[in-house]
């Protein structure tokens, strides 16, 4: 599988529950991109990971969302206390490099927040 | 107001005909744009990319930026109904990537 995979494809849950979004970067990629898109809308940047650690969280909506990489390849976004406005499409990107090297995306979880 | 602000559509084309699909950017340090197209129920995939005014063509698609006025077009010739999907537009490079709203087309046989 030389692509970006996500895990889960769909994910539903309850207002209130917590839940865990997987991605797995294309092997050997070092930047690791977290987005959300919501219907109708272009993915809007929420986290960018160089490695393990996060260069740029500035686009997680608040403290409810949390994202790790520990070993610098597979990335999991966390979300906390989930509110139904959390329902939207959640992206993972990886390129070789942060710049102007291209982000490959993955298909997406789809999470439906009731 | 977005840096990237696009057009959402939807574009209804019969297959042939030329499209025209467009964005404006608000942000004078963009450099660097891409075209992204997303297929229902896909992630986007990398169409195109510039990073200086004027054209670049890639087989029936041509990507312009003009940025004297901040304005990023794509173009796309001879459209096929496997052309129907979303187009998003993005800056690139080392600021934080800023996609517009995409805008969905639908190349009719």
């Amino acid at each position: 599988g030389a692509g970006v995979s996500q895990t889960p494809s769909n994910k539903v849950t309850e207002k209130g529950k917590y839940v865990e979004l997987r991605c797995d970067p294309i092997s050997g990629h070092t930047a690791l991109y977290w987005y959300r898109q919501s219907l109708g809308q272009g993915p809007e940047f929420l986290i960018y990971f160089q490695g393990t650690g996060a260069a740029d969280d500035s686009g997680l909506p608040n403290d409810r969302f949390f994202a790790v990489r520990p070993e610098g390849s597979v990335s999991t976004l966390k979300i906390q206390r989930t509110e139904r406005g959390d329902s939207a499409v959640y992206l993972c990107a990886s390129s070789s490099a942060r710049g102007t090297e291209t982000q490959y995306f993955g298909p997406g979880t789809r999470l439906l927040v009731l | 107001q977005k840096e990237v602000e696009q057009d959402p559509g939807p574009l209804s084309v019969p297959e042939g005909a030329i499209v025209s699909l467009n964005c404006t950017y608000s942000n004078s340090a963009f450099q660097y744009f891409m075209w992204y197209r997303q297929y229902s129920r896909k992630g986007p995939e990398l169409l195109m990319y510039t990073y200086s005014s004027g054209n670049k063509e890639d087989g029936r698609f041509t990507a312009q930026v003009d940025k004297s006025s901040k304005y990023i077009s794509l173009f796309i010739r001879d459209s096929q109904p496997s052309d129907s999907a979303t187009y998003l537009c993005t800056n690139g490079g080392y600021q934080k990537v800023t996609f517009g709203t995409g805008t969905k087309l639908q190349v009719i046989p």
